[in-house]
């Protein structure tokens, strides 16, 4: 079974810039795979950021972008805050109705 | 504003079935959209399970496709879970969500229902 991978933690400075990449166990990923991204903090449910590659759901500020870099999708955060200190996940399309998360990624501002 | 609210059982005794209630406020269900179910065992990951059309089409993730069985019950405007054969690999939050799509994001998040299976 195809396993989407991700950074299980990554660490940025506040003010800085990161990103996140999420990419497949076998093959590249490309926009053909819709990536989205949710950002969840603890205790609550995941919320969209990012969808159909580098489309921004509603509310998301603009300092959050995503793109696919090489053979991966990527989510850039710009303009760092400790509020942006979350699990980040992506999510790729399979077909045939399918989807997988990949493992998460845990960021910390500091 | 679309609305979900789980409910079920909180405890599961091991080899039984886990049932899950997901309640949709705020749009009919047989209007459109589909309809899913991750879950997400302590301190980890998110896991699809599935979603359902309002026509019933269902989609499975694969390793769970022989133990889960979705439906939607458009006369009460909800969908359900079926888990059997549960086992302490199946504690979790399970969440309830809706998409436009399978390619769409699910943009509609119920807050989540633990549950635990253990005898």
């Amino acid at each position: 079974q195809t396993v989407v991978t991700q950074e299980p933690s990554f660490s940025v400075s506040p003010g800085g810039t990161v990103t996140l990449t999420c990419g497949l166990s076998s093959g590249s990923v490309s926009t053909t795979y819709y990536p989205s991204w949710y950002q969840q903090t603890p205790g609550q449910a995941p919320r969209t950021l990012i969808y159909s590659t580098n489309t921004r759901s509603s509310g998301v500020p603009d300092r959050f972008s995503g793109s696919i870099l090489g053979n991966k999708a990527a989510l850039t955060i710009r303009g760092a805050q400790t509020d942006d200190e979350s699990d980040y996940y992506c999510v790729l399309y399979m077909g045939a109705g399918i989807v997988v998360f990949g493992g998460g990624t845990r960021l910390t501002v500091l | 504003q679309v609305q979900l609210q789980e409910s079920g059982p909180g405890l599961v005794k091991p080899s039984e079935t886990l049932s899950l209630t997901c309640a949709v406020s705020g749009y009919s269900i047989s209007s459109g959209y589909y309809w899913g179910w991750i879950r997400q065992p302590p301190g980890k990951g998110l896991a699809w399970i599935g979603n359902i059309y309002h026509t019933g089409d269902t989609y499975y993730n694969p390793s769970l496709k022989s133990r889960v069985t979705i439906s939607v019950d458009t006369s009460k405007n909800q969908f359900s879970l079926k888990l059997s054969s549960v086992t302490a690999a199946d504690t979790a939050m399970y969440y309830c969500a809706s998409t436009q799509g399978s390619y769409w994001p699910f943009d509609y998040w119920g807050q989540g229902t633990l549950v635990t299976v253990s005898s």
